[in-house]
């Protein structure tokens, strides 16, 4: 079936490292989109990706889609406490948005 | 612009009943769309709405059942509840439709007993 994998599936990191979760599809996407949903709320939205090997910043956070249009990543360089909670990755396939399991990130202080 | 509402906000059912939930989405937005969160199977799509037709379904059984209205408000309809559909249900609401930038409501945890 229509699948989207990301991992990893936790990340713990120290306060000012760096953080990436990748994401990858078996077939091609017609875009993909990110979403980051705090502990206790609801996904919101963060950008999305629509042509093949384009790569969009967001301050501290960028963003890349794959040249097959089959993967994409999140960078986040530097993190902060702000950053907690887990980030999706949601591709667009046969008229659907396909979430991917999500990673949860932890930033210690 | 006041943001996609659901009611109730927690649910508790009992196994067997049926239930249902509802959501308004933002304003001038006609695509609905509802996801099943919970923490084994991530955010899971039920269907997709859109000027009060349904134009996707995912993989889940026929007691899952959905409707909007002529003003974009939507329902969602679970019968015949059973534990496994205990669950954060979400709603959507996109100006473009089910596969671009969505904004979610708060969502409605359902726990059946």
């Amino acid at each position: 079936g229509q699948q989207v994998m990301q991992i990893p599936q936790y990340q713990h990191v120290q306060e000012g490292e760096d953080f990436t979760t990748y994401c990858n599809s078996s077939t091609t996407l017609s875009n993909i989109q990110w979403y980051k949903q705090r502990p206790g709320g609801h996904p919101v939205f963060l950008i999305q990706l629509v042509k093949s090997g384009e790569v969009k910043k967001q301050k501290r956070l960028t963003f890349q889609f794959g040249e097959a249009k089959k993967n994409s990543s999140l960078h986040i360089t530097a993190t902060q406490t702000t950053d907690v909670g887990t980030y999706f990755c949601a591709g667009a396939q046969g008229g659907k948005l396909i979430f991917g399991q999500g990673t949860e990130l932890s930033v210690k202080p | 612009k006041a943001g996609v509402t659901q009611t109730p906000r927690y649910l508790i059912k009992t196994r067997g009943q049926q239930v249902t939930l509802s959501c308004s989405p933002i304003s001038g937005h006609r695509s609905v769309s509802w996801y099943q969160q919970t923490p084994g199977q991530g955010l899971q799509f039920l269907f997709e709405y859109f000027s009060e037709t349904q134009r996707n379904k995912g993989n889940f059984p026929g007691r899952f059942s959905g409707r909007q209205f002529s003003n974009s408000r939507s329902e969602m309809n679970v019968s015949t509840l059973e534990l496994g559909d205990s669950a954060l249900y979400l709603c959507a609401s996109s100006l473009a439709g089910g596969t671009y930038e969505q904004y979610f409501g708060p969502g409605t945890r359902l726990t059946v007993t």
